[in-house]
């Protein structure tokens, strides 16, 4: 079976510090790949999508980046957060991009830029 | 802006009664919907999805109905127990890109 790992759980950073969030999936091959933003009380916000290695589509202009240095293996990334940056962060994985199949999540990161 | 969106950010249902939580999209050209179930500090989990070709799809303890005339979709959780305590999202497949409405938290009354 498939499963998806996001590490770490927690992280309070502090404004202007780097940031690198990674992502791992296990159990599939090219898998497509997305980190998602939720706000305290909101709905998620695509941020980045991947349909293969070195293959990043940015939804949204931000503070932030996003790579596939290997097939299964997504990282998002900040050179300096912003206050505005923080929230929870989620990685999600699809056998199909476009063809209808569901997002799996992994727990999520919650971050804290203080 | 998003296009999926639900009509109640609570509901309150009492334990073993029947749960409806709903959703209104905006997009006649969405072809799939994905109800999610989200516990509080984790992930959204999958529970069921729905093709625009269908108006009805059962799983274990849930359905959920697509009315492509008026836009709507819902979910029903037969039997609500404390264990459905969460906050539920609709999700629309439009430009080959999932969107999610705000959410539903559904509270369940002992």
């Amino acid at each position: 079976s498939q499963t998806i790992h996001q590490w770490p759980a927690t992280l309070v950073q502090p404004v202007g510090s780097p940031l690198s969030l990674e992502c791992t999936v296990e159990g599939t091959s090219n898998p497509n790949l997305y980190w998602y933003r939720q706000a305290a009380g909101r709905g998620l916000q695509l941020l980045f999508y991947s349909v293969g290695i070195g293959q990043i589509s940015s939804e949204v202009p931000q503070n932030l980046s996003a790579s596939r240095p290997q097939d299964r293996q997504f990282i998002l990334s900040s050179k300096k957060l912003l206050l505005s940056d923080s929230g929870f962060y989620l990685c999600a994985w699809s056998r199909d991009r476009g063809s209808n199949s569901p997002l799996h999540f992994g727990n999520g990161t919650r971050l804290t830029v203080t | 802006g998003e296009s999926v969106g639900l009509h109640l950010p609570t509901l309150s249902v009492q334990e073993g009664d029947n749960s409806i939580i709903n959703c209104a999209y905006s997009n006649s050209a969405s072809d799939y919907f994905i109800w999610y179930k989200q516990e509080s500090g984790k992930g959204p989990q999958f529970i069921i999805d729905i093709r625009s070709n269908m108006d009805k799809r059962q799983g274990q303890r849930v359905t959920v109905l697509l009315n492509k005339t008026v836009k709507h979709l819902s979910l029903q959780i037969a039997a609500t127990q404390p264990g459905d305590s969460a906050v539920y999202f609709c999700a629309e497949n439009r430009d080959d890109k999932i969107i999610f409405g705000k959410g539903t938290r559904l509270h369940i009354l002992p």
